[in-house]
């Protein structure tokens, strides 16, 4: 079974573009939630969504946008990018929503976006 | 509020000794509690994780991890260090209502030295 694809790998931008990143899910999960990743905040979360719905938000701010289509890819977007928002962005997978015994998250390597 | 805390940056350990990644964590209500890995360039891989039952969970690579309710402590333990073991360490919560989000740690780099 494959696993979380990320694309693309590596983007860079320059200060008040907008970019979109994407996320193909494991086969089957329903749920793909997104993170921010950077040296001095760690692992943030952004949103998270199922059945093409945002389930829950972060405390980011309205730039960053995302959407689930219905074969549950989901595309995150930014806009009016500025340097702060470099970072690696991940995406996760589940089956479902929540935490079951069996509702891993299933990480995809990230995009890593470098704003100039 | 949720939270969780990774008190060490960077931990050291010789190949061969037991290691100990720290781990607190503040939730209310019972936690969903998980260990993730990262490799250079390379997204989370999930290792183990506390739902409940057992206090001593046992996961991927040799590593388990010991839940502590009175101390609020989640701490991932490993008896023999490999190496290979050298990563970055998240330790995450999470709350039982089904909305609840996952909180990371910053994170805790484990060294191995050979």
């Amino acid at each position: 079974k494959a696993g979380v694809t990320q694309t693309p790998r590596y983007l860079i931008k320059t200060r008040g573009q907008q970019v979109t990143l994407s996320c193909s899910p494991i086969s089957g999960h329903r749920s793909v939630s997104w993170y921010q990743q950077t040296p001095g905040q760690g692992l943030q979360f952004l949103f998270e969504y199922f059945s093409e719905t945002q389930r829950n938000k972060g405390n980011f701010p309205g730039r960053f946008s995302g959407r689930q289509f219905s074969n549950s890819r989901s595309e995150m977007n930014v806009s009016t990018l500025e340097l702060g928002d470099s970072a690696l962005y991940l995406c996760a997978s589940s089956l479902s929503l929540g935490t079951g015994a069996y509702n891993e998250q299933f990480f995809g390597p990230g995009t890593r976006l470098t704003v100039l | 509020a949720q939270s969780v805390a990774q008190p060490e940056d960077q931990v050291n350990v010789a190949e061969g000794n037991p290691l100990t990644v720290k781990c607190t964590y503040s939730v209310s209500g019972n936690p969903y509690l998980f260990w993730y890995v990262q490799y250079p360039n390379r997204g989370l891989q999930f290792l183990l994780k506390y739902i409940t039952g057992d206090n001593l969970v046992k996961g991927s690579y040799g590593f388990e991890a010991e839940f502590n309710k009175s101390q609020t402590s989640f701490h991932l333990k490993k008896p023999s260090a490999l190496v290979s073991d050298s990563a970055l360490y998240f330790c995450a919560v999470r709350g039982m209502n089904r909305d609840d989000k996952i909180i990371f740690g910053k994170g805790t780099r484990l060294h191995i030295l050979p």
